[in-house]
C-alpha cells in the first residue's frame, strides 16, 4: 500500500527565507511522487513530479523536490520565499492500481 | 486555467437527496479522476475512468457512482446525500490511462456541495 506523510500542516516563513515542506512516503513498489499547490478557490496544480529519472526534480516557480530512498523523504523546497507562493501545498504518490493518495496538505504563510 | 470544467461551481442541497456534478476533461484527455475534499478526510481518491471504462476505484461510497461519457465528458452521482458529504468534489483529467504514474493530472475548479 502507499502514503505519504506531511510533517507540519502549518509552515509560516519570511519573505526571502528558504521554503522546507517535508513530504514522506510509505510504498511497497517503487514510487511515483508529486507535489501539487492549491491557491485558494482554485483546483490543484503540478508544481513537479519524481518517475525515477532524475532523484532532484525542477518544478514551477522556482520549486524543487529530491527523492531520498534510504529517508522516503520527497521534501519541497524553494530557496526563496515569494508572497504569491503562499497556499496550500500537497504530497501524493501513486503506485500500483492506478491509486493516488494525497497527504493532508501543508499552509505555507509568508510573512513580508 | 486548466482546461478541465466542472458544473456547477456551488451546489446546496438536502439531506436525502441526489446530485449530479458534471466534468469536462482537457481535449485530448481520455482519463478522468474524481476526488473529494474535505476538511476532516483531507483529499480522496474517488474513481477513475479511462475512455468510457472504469479504470481504479478508491474511497467511494456505494452510494456514489459515475460514469463517463463516449464525448469523454463525466458525471459524479451523489445519492441519499449525509451532512458529512459536504466537501468539496474536484475532477482531473490525464492524456492516458496510467494518469497517476508519470502523466500529469489536469485538475479543475471544483464544485463544492453544501448539504443542509
Amino acid at each position: 500500500a502507499q502514503s505519504v506523510t506531511q510533517l507540519g500542516s502549518h509552515v509560516s516563513v519570511s519573505e526571502g527565507a528558504l521554503v522546507l515542506l517535508r513530504c514522506n512516503y510509505s510504498s511497497s513498489v517503487p514510487p511515483y511522487l508529486f507535489w501539487y499547490v492549491q491557491y485558494p478557490n482554485q483546483g490543484l496544480q503540478l508544481l513537479l513530479k519524481y518517475t525515477s529519472a532524475a532523484t532532484l526534480v525542477k518544478g514551477i516557480n522556482g520549486f524543487e523536490a529530491e527523492f531520498k530512498k534510504s529517508e522516503t523523504s520527497f521534501h519541497l523546497t524553494k530557496p526563496s520565499a515569494h508572497m504569491s507562493d503562499a497556499a496550500e501545498y500537497f504530497c501524493a504518490v501513486s503506485g500500483t492500481g492506478n491509486q493516488f493518495y494525497f497527504g493532508t496538505g501543508t499552509s505555507l504563510t509568508v510573512i513580508p | 486555467d486548466s482546461g478541465v470544467t466542472q458544473t456547477p461551481k456551488h451546489l446546496i442541497t438536502a439531506t436525502g437527496q441526489r446530485v449530479t456534478l458534471r466534468c469536462s476533461p482537457r481535449s485530448g484527455d481520455l482519463s478522468v479522476y474524481w476526488y473529494q475534499q474535505s476538511l476532516d478526510q483531507g483529499l480522496q481518491f474517488l474513481i477513475q475512468y479511462y475512455n468510457g471504462e472504469e479504470r481504479a476505484k478508491g474511497n467511494i461510497l456505494e452510494r456514489f457512482s459515475a460514469q463517463q461519457f463516449p464525448d469523454l465528458h463525466s458525471e459524479l452521482n451523489l445519492s441519499s446525500l449525509e451532512l458529512g458529504d459536504s466537501a468539496l468534489y474536484f475532477c482531473a483529467s490525464s492524456v492516458g490511462a496510467s494518469g497517476t504514474n508519470t502523466d500529469t493530472q489536469y485538475f479543475g475548479p471544483g464544485t463544492r456541495l453544501t448539504v443542509l
